[in-house]
């Protein structure tokens, strides 16, 4: 079956710090992988995405890259803002599915 | 592009009272899907539709539960009668058909709180 599995938070870091939230997941075909991103009272927001093996990812200083050989998909920044407080979701959704499986959903707190 | 459009924002009722949830879809979508996120169960998937047919209904949590499209443009959830523990944030997202590697796009949601 299909299934993504998301470090556990909350996560609390310093402004400017470097940013890892891991993410591996589990695929029965070739899945496309995504994170959202969730602001306090707004939906989920489509952070960035990638669709093929070894493709990259990235947005607003984000990146994640496609790992099929560790089917993984973990979330980097190298520098985090007050601003990119939020919850993380990593997602994937199969090429011939029809549904989205998500994490759990990280909490990222960013401190000055 | 507009968005997935939901409404209203915010909803207060009592226990026991029929509770409407309404959402637009982004013009061209086939996936209509609804979700209820909780502190305690996160992100839950409760029904999704493929053009207007509803497809998979089992994350309804019982019969008080009723999700319907009757057409491409809107789609309705409905919960008669409401119970205090159906307080939650539901979301509407929808997404092109399969085989198209598109992400989900959200609507920002309803939160329900029953009293």
């Amino acid at each position: 079956g299909n299934s993504v599995t998301q470090m556990e938070g909350p996560v609390t870091l310093s402004e400017e710090a470097f940013l890892t939230i891991n993410c591996t997941y589990t695929a029965t075909g070739y899945p496309s992988l995504f994170w959202y991103v969730q602001y306090p009272g707004e939906g989920l927001q489509l952070l960035l995405k990638a669709t093929k093996a070894d493709d990259k990812g990235s947005n607003k200083g984000f990146e994640a890259t496609y790992r099929k050989e560790t089917t993984s998909f973990h979330l980097e920044k190298g520098s985090v803002q007050v601003s990119d407080s939020a919850v993380y979701f990593c997602a994937l959704r199969e090429y011939t599915g029809n549904q989205f499986y998500f994490g759990t959903g990280t909490s990222l707190t960013v401190i000055p | 592009d507009a968005g997935v459009i939901q409404s209203p924002r915010h909803e207060v009722t009592e226990m026991g009272q029929e509770v409407t949830l309404r959402c637009k879809p982004i013009s061209g979508h086939d996936y209509l899907f609804w979700y209820r996120q909780t502190m305690m169960r996160g992100l839950e998937l409760l029904i999704y539709f493929n053009n207007n047919v509803p497809i998979d209904d089992s994350g309804m949590p019982e019969d008080r539960f009723s999700a319907k499209m009757p057409n491409a443009s809107f789609s309705t959830l409905k919960i008669q009668p409401s119970e205090p523990r159906d307080s939650a944030v539901y979301f509407c997202a929808s997404s092109p058909g399969i085989r198209t590697n598109s992400p989900l796009h959200f609507g920002n949601g309803t939160r329900l709180t029953v009293t």
